[in-house]
């Protein structure tokens, strides 16, 4: 299975920006990398993904390595509402998007 | 909102019991999962369900069933419950088989006395 290692917690101000790193050196070339968020008391939610290009929506930017085997997640103005646990996540055996243990990012007032 | 609806919200019964959760997936998505929230163990996927048919397995116990509905609504099934299943059960829902984006409900919470 692939296997993707995050940062346990990050903080940031609020209004700044927010890197949040992931390493997926084990993934597959033809998997595309996911991010979803969990905030308190509520299911995951997706954030955004991609493949090898760098990817913008309204929540995030996704930032791809050239050889794939890392990602960024970027919040551009962090807020109190992004308060929540990051998760990069990768496939496993079963083709199964696999969840690690994320990273809790705690947005500073 | 997701759009994907899980009954109930909580559910506390006791050992050796048997529940059932209930999932409706976001309109027009065909396929759902279902993954355990715990605290030491995080979210790991049970199964995914696609058009009626299962899809893939991944953790899930043998005391453990699941089945979706032609209505496209699926069910788990907890039975001989033990302490250590008291977790958070999510329903997730996506348009296709690939695991693409996937759209979580907001859980039951499972608590067994």
């Amino acid at each position: 299975d692939a296997k993707t290692t995050q940062p346990n917690s990050m903080e940031s101000n609020e209004e700044e920006p927010v890197h949040l790193p992931c390493n997926h050196s084990t993934i597959s070339g033809t998997d595309y990398i996911h991010w979803y968020r969990q905030l308190p008391s509520q299911g995951p939610e997706y954030v955004i993904h991609g493949l090898t290009s760098n990817v913008n929506n309204r929540m995030a930017s996704l930032a791809i390595a050239e050889d794939r085997k890392s990602s960024t997640l970027i919040l551009h103005r962090a807020t109190l509402r992004d308060a929540a646990v990051y998760y990069c996540t990768s496939r496993g055996s079963a083709r199964q998007l696999t969840f690690g243990s994320g990273t809790q990012l705690t947005v500073l007032p | 909102d997701s759009g994907v609806t899980q009954t109930p919200k909580h559910l506390i019964t006791a050992t050796g019991q048997r529940v059932t959760l209930r999932c409706s997936p976001r309109s027009g998505d065909l396929s759902v999962y279902w993954y355990q929230q715990s605290l030491d163990q995080g979210l790991q996927f049970l199964i995914q369900y696609y058009n009626g048919e299962e899809r893939a397995k991944g953790n899930i116990l043998e005391r453990f069933s699941a089945q979706q509905f032609p209505d496209l609504h699926s069910e788990l099934n907890l039975s001989s419950l033990e302490l250590g299943d008291s977790a958070l059960y999510f329903c997730a829902s996506s348009v296709g088989a690939s695991n693409e984006k996937l759209f979580f409900g907001s859980g039951t919470q499972l608590s067994v006395l």
